[in-house]
């Protein structure tokens, strides 16, 4: 059982759109962290976040504790915003740490 | 410039022939961790280490052993690969926070197996 839902696992948009990727986690997850991988493969971390919100650029990140749910915002949305963009919990455990992942979400902004 | 390498990039083997994936970081992180990534199935956890000689299992350990040896460095060992096995795999590091989560996760640029 994925303890981490991500939506849309696929999602189309126009240079310009204001794009939201949302992400579902179950209990037992500590804090959410964002990733981005393009195609190629390279991995890069968005935002770390355990309460609150953060920008970094046209990146925004939510995060709701007790409804258990974050968001990834994109505005102003570019071609070069196309990767797949991943959410993982992470379950802090005290003397342990893990990531559990969900299975990304596509996205693919068209000129 | 602050990163995480992994050798070989792509590698591809034999039904049980032991091989080592190396992974080093330069910036003095306590926590790093192995992932593997195949399609539909996304990221998933294979080994992560708390500190030098601390480590403890992922999602998916079995057939593969890690050590940590030294706060750089931490390679993963796959002593009987086998076709199952093929597939993307990531190391990462990262630090942890006074309130004991981890911080922004560096990752490596990957290493394709192919085990035949």
């Amino acid at each position: 059982k994925n303890e981490v839902e991500q939506s849309p696992q696929n999602l189309t948009a126009q240079e310009g759109e204001f794009i939201t990727i949302n992400c579902s986690y179950s209990v037992g997850i500590s804090a959410l962290h964002w990733l981005q991988q393009h195609p190629g493969g390279g991995i890069v971390s968005l935002f770390m976040l355990s309460s609150g919100k953060k920008k970094h650029g046209r990146l925004i990140a939510t995060i709701n504790i007790q409804e258990k749910h974050s968001s990834l915002h994109i505005t102003a949305s570019h071609p070069r915003d196309s990767a797949v963009y991943i959410c993982a919990g992470e379950n802090y455990g005290g003397a342990t740490n893990k990531l559990i992942f969900g299975t990304g979400t596509l996205l693919a902004v068209q000129p | 410039e602050a990163q995480v390498t992994q050798n070989p990039r792509y590698l591809i083997t034999v039904t049980g022939k032991k091989l080592t994936v190396t992974c080093s970081q330069n910036m003095n992180h306590e926590y790093m961790s192995w992932y593997r990534q195949d399609p539909g199935l996304g990221l998933r956890q294979i080994y992560y280490s708390m500190n030098v000689e601390v480590t403890d299992k992922g999602d998916v350990p079995e057939g593969y052993k890690v050590s940590r040896k030294e706060k750089r460095n931490f390679p993963l060992i796959l002593e009987s690969p086998s076709p199952n096995q093929t597939s993307l795999y990531f190391c990462a590091s990262s630090y942890r926070t006074g309130r004991g989560l981890s911080h922004e996760q560096y990752f490596g640029p990957g290493t394709r197996l192919t085990v035949t």
